[in-house]
């Protein structure tokens, strides 16, 4: 079956540095998608990944090891507005996303 | 500001009753799409249409019924719903189905609640 993993939950401090993982098992590979949903509002594009390795974007980067099966969306310099859910999705052969249930990211002062 | 408007934003609606949810979008895309929001649960897709055209149906019941009458409009037509199809209902656009780079838009959602 198709399935995405990542945390239900994560807290971190404003001004640090997170990291959020997700696992994937999906039929076929066509790239992993990481959007973020503030709470009441609709996802928006972070970041696209489909060869191996680290891509920045500003404060946040994401990174895919398409062999393991695993990408992580690592946040620096975190502000109170990052403060929402962060969704992982692998599209598939059939070019479907499959989404995980999204990880809330809690940031305290 | 995505670009994809959705109405209403919030929804109570008896089992007996019927009500559309209506979808929008400016971006001048070809495909659109309806997703299922459940609390804690991933999102679930439930139609695709690219060109107009149903290419994707995700097993969704007759009790929910899509219509795309142009690239621009999708709504969803809802009907003797269950208390279980309470959920926040989002609509999403992108250039195009079928590419992999194809980065989807999302609109607002509707949280509909069925009673």
């Amino acid at each position: 079956g198709q399935n995405i993993d990542q945390p239900t939950e994560m807290t971190a401090t404003e001004g640090a540095i997170v990291q959020i993982n997700c696992t994937y098992q999906t039929s076929g590979f066509n790239g992993l998608f990481w959007y973020q949903q503030h709470a009441g509002e609709a996802p928006t594009f972070l970041s696209y990944n489909v060869l191996d390795g680290l891509e920045e974007k500003g404060r946040f980067s994401s990174f895919l090891s398409r062999s393991k099966g695993y990408s992580y969306l690592l946040l620096k310099e975190l502000q109170m507005k990052d403060s929402a859910s962060y969704l992982c999705a692998s599209m598939d052969s059939n070019y479907q996303l499959i989404w995980g249930a999204g990880t809330k990211l809690i940031i305290k002062p | 500001e995505t670009g994809v408007t959705q109405t209403p934003r919030h929804l109570v609606m008896g089992m007996t009753n019927k009500k559309s949810l209506k979808c929008e979008q400016h971006l001048g895309h070809n495909a659109m799409y309806w997703y299922k929001q459940s609390a804690k649960k991933p999102l679930e897709l439930m139609f695709v249409y690219n060109f107009k055209e149903q290419t994707e149906n995700n097993s969704v019941p007759s009790r929910f019924s899509p219509e795309c009458p142009n690239s621009s409009h999708l709504f969803l037509h809802l009907h003797t719903l269950q208390p279980e199809d309470s959920a926040l209902y989002l609509c999403a656009s992108s250039q195009d189905w079928s590419s992999a780079t194809d980065t989807q838009y999302f609109g607002p959602g509707t949280r509909l609640t069925v009673l």
